[in-house]
């Protein structure tokens, strides 16, 4: 089955901790997103990826940091940087960035929290 | 400022009821428009997008949504809903030539038995 995986789903994490989150995708696509998502705020993007071995800032990305060495892998660093980090983590995918639009296709989340 | 706005935090209809849920944007041309569900604890699934074409349109599970340029709004409805319903919905948009997809801050849908 093709699709996107993450993981770990739950991840707990002492203040001071750098975590890595995974997030692999099969569909062959080449652009890939990292989304935190808080209560009541929908979905914010972190990091984007268009194609291996670039990627670029979004809305959210202090604190955070993340690397594009192949198209199927795009984890996640939280650094100690990032304030409050306690938040579900959504990964995804689309066939590519382009000017004609595809939709973004979603792994299940991470769920970090500090302690 | 360019937002989308989902007016309605939670929403709570009886099992068999009819289902409206409300999404306005405020984008200088039309974007690319969209509907996903989240269940709790998990990903996000796409129930429907719109690019061109006909103003309504039809989704998976049963949903539907209608563009009306002239309200800037892409409105979701379900003439019956299920008690599988119940989950999150956002509503997303894709500015016109940009790549950003924007959300909405979610409806939490409740359904009664």
């Amino acid at each position: 089955d093709g699709g996107i995986t993450q993981s770990p789903k739950y991840l707990f994490r002492k203040e001071g901790q750098n975590v890595t989150l995974s997030c692999e995708q099969n569909l062959n696509h080449d652009a890939m997103y990292w989304y935190r998502q808080d209560p009541g705020q929908g979905l914010r993007l972190i990091y984007y990826s268009q194609i291996v071995n670039d990627f670029q800032k979004g809305d959210i990305a202090e604190g955070y940091s993340v690397s594009r060495e192949k198209k199927e892998s795009f984890p996640l660093t939280v650094t100690s940087a990032q304030k409050n980090p306690t938040a579900f983590y959504l990964c995804a995918s689309s066939i590519d960035p382009g000017p004609s639009y595809n939709e973004q296709f979603f792994g299940p989340g991470t769920r970090l929290t500090v302690l | 400022a360019q937002s989308v706005t989902q007016p309605d935090i939670h929403i709570t209809v009886s099992e068999g009821a009819s289902l409206e849920l409300r999404c306005n944007y405020s984008y200088g041309a039309t974007p690319y428009l969209f509907w996903y569900v989240q269940s709790p604890g998990q990903g996000l699934q796409l129930l429907l997008k719109y690019f061109s074409g006909d103003t309504l349109v039809q989704g998976i599970k049963g949903f539907e949504a209608e563009f009306k340029r002239s309200q800037s709004s892409f409105n979701l409805r379900k003439p019956s809903v299920h008690w599988s319903d119940a989950a999150e919905y956002f509503c997303a948009v894709v500015p016109y030539n940009n790549n950003d997809m924007r959300f909405g801050a979610g409806t939490r849908l409740t359904v009664k038995p």
